[in-house]
């Protein structure tokens, strides 16, 4: 069942460039999409998200771009800073009573110094 | 910052063996989650608590899961006869409002290892 996608396992980028995290679903009826970040050792932390009614939404370095017709979102960190390097889970939820989120498979960050 | 803490944070047992995995969600949330993360794999829901009751469940969640809320704090994952499929990452996460704007607090996870 691979309602949300990440087709990427890993990004390498230089301090200081932009970060592109990139997620497809399938599942048309998904409401909000959500961004998570993970360190080793510790549960995810939410970042960022997006209601399906929009098209960006932007916190500090943080920027989600939704594309609904393509089924397609990204996520922008600039500029991009070696803490950042860990793993992003695209996330989406239909808006149920209980917001069962379902989370892509991720993405490893490396920020290089 | 309000915490959720899961403990163990690992926790090594048999194959058969029931284990109770603990969570303290944050105290004025009213949303519970239970995850799981097998290695090298994604994220999986297991089971969603509200109102003292299961909200909903995914298909892992079989009899041999239960989840509890037995005293107002603590959350608890039991598993009755644990398969060597079920070593995992477990997180605990809550919410007190919609998870949309301001996503779960997940707490750190127990590391889950039947041998």
């Amino acid at each position: 069942d691979q309602q949300v996608k990440q087709n990427s396992p890993s990004l390498s980028v230089q301090e200081g460039r932009i970060s592109i995290l990139n997620c497809d679903y399938t599942n048309s009826m998904f409401d909000y999409f959500l961004w998570y970040k993970k360190y080793p050792a510790e549960g995810p932390t939410f970042l960022i998200s997006i209601s399906s009614i929009k098209d960006k939404n932007e916190d500090g370095r943080f920027t989600v771009f939704l594309n609904k017709s393509a089924k397609h979102l990204s996520l922008h960190i600039v500029p991009s800073q070696p803490g950042d390097s860990a793993v992003y889970f695209c996330a989406a939820l239909v808006k149920t009573s209980y917001d069962k989120v379902i989370f892509g498979p991720g993405t490893s960050l490396s920020v290089i110094p | 910052e309000p915490e959720v803490t899961q403990t163990p944070s690992h926790q090594v047992t048999q194959m058969g063996q029931e284990v109770i995995l603990r969570c303290v969600p944050i105290s004025n949330h009213l949303y519970f989650y239970w995850y799981r993360q097998i290695l090298g794999q994604k994220v999986e829901f297991l089971v969603s608590f509200y109102n003292n009751e299961i909200s909903e469940k995914s298909e892992i969640f079989d009899d041999q899961f239960s989840v509890e809320r037995p005293d107002g704090s603590n959350f608890t994952l039991k598993i009755r006869s644990t398969k060597l499929e079920d070593s995992a990452m477990y997180f605990c996460a809550s919410t007190g409002g919609v998870p949309a704007n301001y996503g779960y607090t997940f707490g750190s996870g127990t590391r889950l290892t039947v041998v």
